[in-house]
């Protein structure tokens, strides 16, 4: 497709389980994130991919989060022994820049993955 | 801590009229902003960005407005339609590898 998928669009999880979100960007867009919305703010920054390479992962609340993007195209975010302050919108992001830096670049926003953990 | 900041959580306005979404920032390095629009169960859109080596942007019914020395940026719509009714988010960068996003502003407009 021409924008930037994610699935699944919902995901009910048990406390303590395992979830993986995925993420497919647009095609040739070499930078990729991942923001973590919950309800009622703005979404805020996970993490920061440029083709394979992360190179900022300041954003991942704890330990329990891992990102990855091994062929630098579709992305997963892992969310180990999940807990009920996970619950979220989980969005994904792409865009063309791959120099670092964002002026006048926009990010492409997919529909993210509702996290809900009971 | 937020540096990015829309005070006003909704606004209402009536169809034809102005629209005025405001966003505050703290962080003087910023230098890049942009706003997004967003509809119920779908991600945010692009709609307008700045520099900040500008003070207006304009894009058909849409223009940015930037106040460096008070920190301050606003979006007006002018007519505003039923379309335009989403959430508002204000974003900026530093020229880093992030986008900073306020909590957003939910504008309706009344027929």
């Amino acid at each position: 497709g021409a924008g930037v998928s994610q699935s699944p669009r919902y995901k009910v999880a048990k406390r303590g389980q395992d979830v993986a979100l995925r993420c497919d960007p647009i095609s040739g867009h070499v930078s990729l994130f991942w923001y973590q919305q919950a309800l009622g703010q703005g979404p805020e920054f996970l993490t920061y991919f440029q083709n394979e390479a992360q190179l900022d992962k300041s954003g991942l609340p704890s330990d329990r989060f891992f990102a990855e993007r091994p062929e630098g195209s579709v992305s997963t975010l892992k969310i180990q022994r999940t807990q009920q302050e996970d619950s979220a919108v989980y969005l994904c992001a792409s865009s063309l820049a791959g120099t670092g830096g964002l002026v006048n670049e926009k990010l492409f926003f997919g529909s993210g993955t509702q996290l809900s953990v009971l | 801590d937020q540096q990015v900041k829309q005070n006003s959580p909704s606004l209402s306005v009536q169809e034809g009229r102005i629209s005025i979404l405001n966003c505050d920032y703290t962080n003087s390095m910023f230098d890049y902003f942009l706003w997004y629009k967003k509809y119920p169960a779908e991600g945010p859109t692009f709609l307008i960005s700045i520099s900040s080596i500008k003070d207006k942007n304009e894009d058909g019914r849409f223009t940015v407005f930037l106040n460096k020395s008070a920190k301050h940026l606003s979006l007006h719509i002018v007519p505003s339609q039923p379309g335009d009714s989403a959430v508002y988010f204000c974003a900026a960068s530093d020229l880093g590898n992030q986008f900073y996003f306020g909590t957003g502003t939910s504008l309706t407009v009344i027929p």
